[in-house]
């Protein structure tokens, strides 16, 4: 079955520093990936998504994600965070077995002003 | 500005009592999903509907929990009897598979505020 892991359950940062949640998946075939955030008390918005091309993503406010097929891996990153990128954040995979998405742990971030 | 909306936004009840959470997909978007959101098990998928018709409810514990769309602007997630456990955040999402393509491709999901629900 398909697994999604976000080692950084809990991440605390200045205002400026620079961002890397770590996201692992398990599936070895085609894939659909995705960066959610949820910031408190909110539903789960879009960040940005890869499903094919260049592998560096960018999404909005400012993040990106770079896909690492060899690592399995689709970490997203931000260079300089602010107070307002508090929020918990969601990777999720979807192979082409399985109509729904599967979701990770979750990064809970605490930026500081 | 299109979104998923959810009813009700908050519910709280007594074990045992029947729940119905609905939601209304974006106008348009043919899939339907229902997530549930807890601390100690995260997302997890409950059930998949597409174009109306129940393709996945594996997640979904089958003996109190029902999921159907009446029709296309309506998704309804009922339990019961309800039980403690139950108590999660319900978030419902929707999107557009494209038509005429088998298997499960789709651009991506909308969610909507989701249902907190406490269960007493």
């Amino acid at each position: 079955a398909q697994s999604v892991s976000q080692h950084n359950h809990h991440v605390i940062l200045s205002e400026a520093a620079s961002l890397e949640l770590g996201c692992n998946y398990s599936y070895g075939g085609t894939v659909n990936l995705f960066w959610y955030v949820q910031y408190p008390g909110q539903h789960l918005q879009l960040l940005l998504k890869y499903f094919s091309g260049d592998p560096l993503v960018k999404g909005i406010k400012g993040f990106e994600a770079e896909f690492i097929k060899s690592k399995f891996s689709f970490n997203l990153r931000k260079p300089s965070v602010q107070w307002s990128d508090t929020a918990e954040y969601f990777c999720a995979v979807k192979d082409t077995g399985r109509r729904a998405l599967t979701f990770g742990s979750g990064t809970r971030l605490q930026v500081q002003p | 500005d299109a979104r998923v909306t959810q009813t009700p936004r908050h519910k709280v009840t007594e074990m045992g009592q029947e729940v119905t959470m609905r939601c209304q997909p974006i106008l348009g978007h043919n899939t339907v999903f229902w997530y549930r959101q807890t601390m100690m098990q995260g997302l997890e998928l409950l059930a998949y509907f597409r174009n109306r018709a129940p393709l996945d409810d594996s997640g979904m514990p089958k003996d109190r929990f029902s999921a159907e769309m009446p029709d296309a602007t309506l998704a309804t997630l009922k339990i019961q009897p309800s039980e403690p456990r139950d108590s999660a955040v319900y978030f419902c999402a929707s999107g557009l598979a494209p038509l005429g393509q088998r298997g499960s491709s789709y651009n991506e999901q909308f969610f909507g505020p989701g249902t907190r629900l406490t269960v007493l």
